[in-house]
């Protein structure tokens, strides 16, 4: 079975550093991968995802990550953080096809407080 | 505005009472999906749909019930509520992975 592990559940930056948010997966085959914000009170917002080609994918809110297929990653990067970006990071991976097309498997989540 | 709609925000129930989550959504998708989501252990799928007739368990389905009549309703039935369905719940819905979450269902059983 698929699985997504998120190895840091809390993060602290000060504002206008860079941040790198971890993501490890677990899956057989080539998976599709996003990373999702939720702020407080909020569903989840979708800030990239990778399905093929280029590793390097480009978000929403200035976030990249990196697909790297031989260490089973995709972390979420910026380059200089503001304090709007506080709030729960969530990884997940997806299925290619079959019966399990479109379902999610989350990772434990990451939550990142931003000091001023 | 287009979306995934979900009622309501907040309930308490007692333990053994039931209720419905409702989620509607007004994008035409066909797949739907109802997470939950506890501190700490991100969110775990209960059941999905991928029509209006077809719906199939997830990860956590026991102590759950649904139904797709339409495209557009995806309710979540809680039959005789126990303390461990204490949660945020979150309806979403897609097309090829492009999920619209709705903002969420807060219970609490006690």
């Amino acid at each position: 079975a698929q699985s997504v592990t998120q190895p840091d559940i809390h993060i602290t930056v000060s504002e206008g550093a860079s941040l790198e948010l971890r993501c490890n997966y677990s899956y057989g085959a080539t998976p599709y991968l996003f990373w999702y914000v939720q702020s407080p009170g909020q569903g989840l917002q979708l800030l990239l995802k990778y399905f093929s080609g280029d590793t390097l994918v480009q978000g929403i809110k200035g976030f990249e990550a990196e697909f790297k297929r031989s260490q089973s990653s995709f972390n979420l990067r910026k380059p200089s953080v503001h304090w709007s970006d506080a709030a729960e990071y969530f990884c997940a991976v997806g299925y290619l096809a079959g019966t399990s097309y479109g379902k999610l498997t989350f990772g434990q989540g990451t939550i990142l407080t931003v000091h001023p | 505005n287009a979306g995934v709609t979900q009622t309501p925000k907040f309930r308490i129930l007692k333990i053994g009472q039931s209720m419905t989550l409702q989620c509607t959504q007004d994008m035409n998708h066909n797949y739907m999906y109802w997470y939950r989501q506890d501190p700490g252990m991100g969110l775990k799928l209960i059941y999905y749909s991928v029509g209006a007739g077809i719906t199939d368990k997830g990860e956590v389905p026991n102590g759950y019930n649904v139904s797709r009549s339409t495209t557009e309703d995806f309710p979540l039935r809680l039959e005789l509520a126990a303390p461990s369905q204490t949660s945020v719940y979150f309806c979403a819905s897609g097309v090829d992975y492009g999920y619209t979450f709705g903002s969420g269902t807060r219970l609490t059983v006690v």
